[in-house]
């Protein structure tokens, strides 16, 4: 089942630029993921947060959790022309092992 | 992509064929997923095996098999009876979190 929701459904903005993505989801979770897709290819794993964790680091990526409202951003700073993809946050499937739960994704575009 | 391949890239079926799509992982890791992706969706569950000759249906198994006779194997088979097979297949493994990808299947129905 689809349990994360991202938002915006698209962005575009310029080289530079920060770029924030939203997720919800619905039920409870473990911990959350943020994972890339450059077209037609497979997806690339970002950054994950614990549902005991408020934000996390990585590079230029910023995440937050704020679990009393079931939801999530991902804060890409100064972004290139490279960080144009679809991003998706994930959240785990109780009860399915290591299985996830995906939302429809943001697609960010970001031009030169 | 690194340590997980599919094959083939690109497929194309004639409606009431089955047809396998490989995927194959060199990461030592003890579950594999298989996922489907329709053009502006997320990606959804078809099945998983969390080891050797066990495996579990996921959200959308119908029409679907697979096997894991091999812990560095798990093919997923589209049946004749999938109604609307036309997607991209990813297939992903995992030694806990997170999960690591291969590069997917397009599949077409002709």
């Amino acid at each position: 089942s689809q349990q994360g929701e991202e938002d915006p459904q698209a962005l575009s903005i310029q080289e530079g630029e920060n770029a924030t993505m939203n997720c919800s989801y619905k039920t409870s979770i473990n911990n959350l993921q943020w994972y890339r897709q450059n077209s037609g290819r497979g997806l690339v794993h970002l950054i994950l947060i614990r549902s005991n964790e408020r934000e996390k680091h990585s590079g230029r990526l910023r995440v937050t959790l704020d679990t009393s409202k079931k939801s999530s951003s991902l804060l890409i700073t100064a972004s290139r022309a490279a960080d144009t993809a679809s991003y998706f946050c994930a959240t785990d499937a109780r009860n399915s092992g290591y299985a996830l739960n995906f939302g429809k994704g943001t697609s960010l575009l970001v031009t030169p | 992509d690194g340590g997980i391949t599919q094959s083939p890239k690109y497929l194309f079926r004639k409606e009431g064929q089955n047809v396998t799509l490989s995927c194959e992982q060199n990461l030592n890791h003890d579950a594999m997923y298989w996922y489907r992706q329709d053009p502006g969706q997320g990606l959804r569950l078809i099945y998983y095996s969390q080891i050797v000759n066990d495996f579990q249906k996921g959200d959308i198994a119908e029409g679907y098999s697979v096997s894991r006779e091999k812990k560095e194997s798990f093919p997923l088979t589209v049946t004749s009876a999938q109604k609307n097979p036309t997607a991209f297949y990813l297939c992903a493994s995992s030694g806990g979190l997170p999960q690591f990808f291969g590069p997917g299947t397009r599949l077409t129905v002709l």
